[in-house]
């Protein structure tokens, strides 16, 4: 089965700084989907890819995918005490299909001091 | 749009009990897909149904069951609960073939005491 690893587990930063958190897949990924969850809630979908090379950005978050690492990474800009939560990966195990059977890291706590 | 809308939010049960947990997905979404998230475990997938079928099941007891309704509104439901079952339930909605993302519920917060 696929195993999602996310790196760091916890991340304490100043506000405005840049940061970077990491998600590497044990198989081959076909689709990745990043989220944010604010605790104890639900999740709040970020951004989705699916092509080896793809990035996307939303505000001052960006995505990138490395499929033949089979890792991807979430980058922050200038970041921001609403930008706190804890950040997971989630992967399709399959072709893409669409079956949203995801498998997920077990996710980034970031805290942003002010 | 009205997002996915669980119900209860909070719920307390005693060992041995069952409890039904309520998912109504973004409207015109045919997709539902359970999760159980813990401190230990994280997000494990429990289930998904897709036009009252469920079409893939993740790796829990049968004490775990679900159904979906043909207005696609989903319940799933976990008898003689125990200790390990406290969690919080999450379900997700999409609409396979127009967009691959996944919307989220707020979650049910199911404590067994």
């Amino acid at each position: 089965s696929q195993e999602l690893e996310q790196s760091p587990q916890s991340l304490i930063v100043q506000e405005g700084k840049n940061l970077t958190i990491n998600c590497t897949s044990s198989k081959t990924l076909y689709g990745l989907y990043w989220y944010k969850q604010k605790y104890g809630e639900g999740l709040i979908f970020l951004m989705m890819l699916q092509k080896g090379g793809e990035e996307k950005s939303h505000e001052k978050i960006t995505a990138k995918l490395d499929e033949k690492k089979q890792q991807s990474s979430l980058h922050i800009t200038a970041s921001q005490p609403s930008h706190a939560g804890i950040y997971l990966c989630g992967a399709d195990p399959y072709s893409g299909a669409g079956s949203y059977q995801l498998t997920f890291g077990k996710g980034t706590k970031l805290s942003v001091i002010p | 749009k009205a997002g996915v809308t669980q119900t209860p939010r909070y719920l307390i049960k005693t060992r041995g009990q069952q409890v039904t947990l309520s998912c109504s997905p973004i409207s015109g979404h045919r997709s539902v897909s359970w999760y159980q998230q813990t401190p230990g475990q994280g997000l494990q997938f429990l289930f998904e149904y897709f036009s009252e079928t469920q079409r893939n099941k993740g790796n829990f007891p049968g004490r775990f069951s679900g159904r979906q309704f043909s207005n696609s509104r989903s319940e799933m439901n976990v008898s003689t609960l125990e200790l390990g079952d406290s969690a919080l339930y999450l379900c997700a909605s999409s609409f396979q073939g127009m967009s691959p993302e996944a919307f989220f519920g707020q979650g049910t917060r199911l404590t067994v005491v």
